[in-house]
């Protein structure tokens, strides 16, 4: 158990399918991240939160709304994806907004599937 | 950007024997992390090394960094079947951008009984 959990842990959609991706760390860390991992691609960094403040969105497209109520909570909203959307989408935390100089602790992801 | 690169893609050795990845990176570095990736579960941190140390260990793991070559290593020895699992370094980020963690595609370790 590593303290993060993301619900659900699968999800198929069609293309106009609205649905969200929840994540909720029960750490008390400052800083929350949304990742996309596809086959065969290095780990893609999609946001960062810090103290509940987007502090990053790595050119991600306006399909992808993420929204942080608190320090525990991450939501991910999902609007007509494409199918190459499809992917695993990792939710991390951390204790403040630190690079490489602290660990991240993932959830187990959510496996999409656009139809 | 891609900054990590494993090496190799993949690795299959048998139950006992040690297994080594390493991890290539292009720019300088503050920090580096090594995690792990059980199929179909998120990533565990394993290790950070700094980048003015050498050398650190956590029990069966042994993680080397040489910023000179640009270059780090994990070493397991005694490997078990339930080390079967994606290894992936992670940098921060170039040009100072140290709140990013970059990752690189992994090594698949297969570990047969």
């Amino acid at each position: 158990e590593t303290g993060v959990t993301q619900t659900p842990r699968h999800l198929v959609m069609g293309m106009t399918n609205k649905k969200s991706l929840k994540c909720e760390q029960h750490l008390g860390h400052n800083a929350m991240y949304w990742y996309k991992q596809s086959a065969k691609k290095p780990l893609e960094l999609m946001f960062v939160y810090n103290f509940k403040e987007q502090t990053e969105n790595n050119s991600v497209p306006s399909r992808f709304s993420p929204e942080c109520p608190n320090s525990s909570h991450l939501f991910l909203h999902l609007h007509t994806l494409q199918p190459e959307d499809s992917a695993l989408y990792l939710c991390a935390s951390s204790q403040n907004r630190g690079g490489a100089d602290q660990p991240q602790h993932f959830g187990d992801g959510t496996r999409l599937s656009i139809l | 950007s891609q900054q990590g690169e494993e090496d190799p893609q993949a690795l299959s050795i048998q139950e006992g024997e040690n297994a080594t990845m390493n991890c290539s990176y292009k720019t300088s570095i503050n920090n580096l992390q090594w995690y792990r990736q059980n199929s179909g579960r998120g990533l565990v941190h394993l290790i950070l090394i700094r980048s003015n140390e050498r050398e650190k260990h956590s029990g069966r793991l042994r993680v080397t960094l040489d910023t000179s070559k640009k270059s780090s290593s994990l070493l397991i020895t005694a490997s078990r079947a339930a080390d079967t699992a994606s290894y992936f370094c992670a940098t921060d980020g170039s040009g100072g951008s140290n709140y990013k963690l970059t990752f690189g595609k992994g090594t698949l370790l297969t570990v047969n009984p």
